[in-house]
């Protein structure tokens, strides 16, 4: 089956400081990429929707200056969460749409970040 | 605006206790409806996709079936490593047709 990595699987930043989220494709080609955030205890909130060589696209709430999202090629998209603070932390988890099936969505195994 | 409902919200079964999961969902122009499997600190598992009214899909211990208000999981005599949360998502023709709208989940435990 399709396969999405994340990296790193978890990060532990001191407040202010600005963290990188790799996500990637490994075994097919993305034009969309998605990012969540999730809570304890709760589904997935859509955090971003990106499409190769395009801005992201943000969702109500979502700031867009606090979260960079690059989508450069047909396999890797990143998300910076820049100065980063306690509030920030959480479980991130990209997902990537097979350009080839269409419809599919996979899922990444998600990034813990904790914010000192 | 899309709903997506799953009931229960928790399930504790005996191993080998066959049981059925729900999901009911109000979209404007269905285009599929996807079961995923989710462990603790880690990210969905893809499952299954369903597109139309009478589909059927099984895999394992797993068969997803799909009417137009709502979509079963029937899980057969479960293991303890069936264990996880199960997540159902659809999409639509209404508002963005690349997002998935999420329920909340069942968190399924199987007792050995």
């Amino acid at each position: 089956g399709a396969v999405v990595s994340q990296h790193p699987s978890r990060v532990i930043c001191k407040s202010g400081t600005s963290v990188k989220i790799e996500c990637r494709s490994l075994d097919f080609q993305a034009t969309t990429m998605f990012w969540y955030r999730q809570f304890p205890k709760q589904s997935l909130m859509l955090m971003a929707t990106s499409n190769e060589g395009s801005k992201a696209t943000y969702e109500q709430g979502v700031e867009k200056d606090k979260f960079l999202i690059n989508h450069a090629s047909l396999t890797l998209s990143t998300l910076t969460v820049t100065s980063a603070h306690p509030e920030d932390s959480s479980f991130y988890i990209c997902s990537a749409r097979d350009r080839g099936t269409y419809n599919e969505q996979f899922f990444g195994p998600g990034t813990r970040l904790t914010v000192l | 605006e899309d709903q997506v409902t799953q009931s229960p919200e928790a399930l504790r079964l005996q191993e080998g206790e066959s049981s059925s999961l729900n999901c009911s969902y109000t979209v404007s122009g269905l285009r599929g409806l996807f079961w995923y499997r989710q462990d603790p600190g880690k990210g969905p598992e893809f499952l299954f996709t369903l597109y139309s009214a009478g589909e059927e899909k099984e895999k394992e211990r797993l068969k997803a079936t799909l009417t137009k208000k709502e979509s079963f999981l029937h899980i057969t005599a479960p293991k303890p490593e069936d264990s996880a949360t199960y997540l159902c998502a659809v999409r639509a023709d209404s508002g963005s047709a690349r997002q998935l709208t999420f329920g909340s989940g069942t968190q399924l435990t199987v007792l050995p």
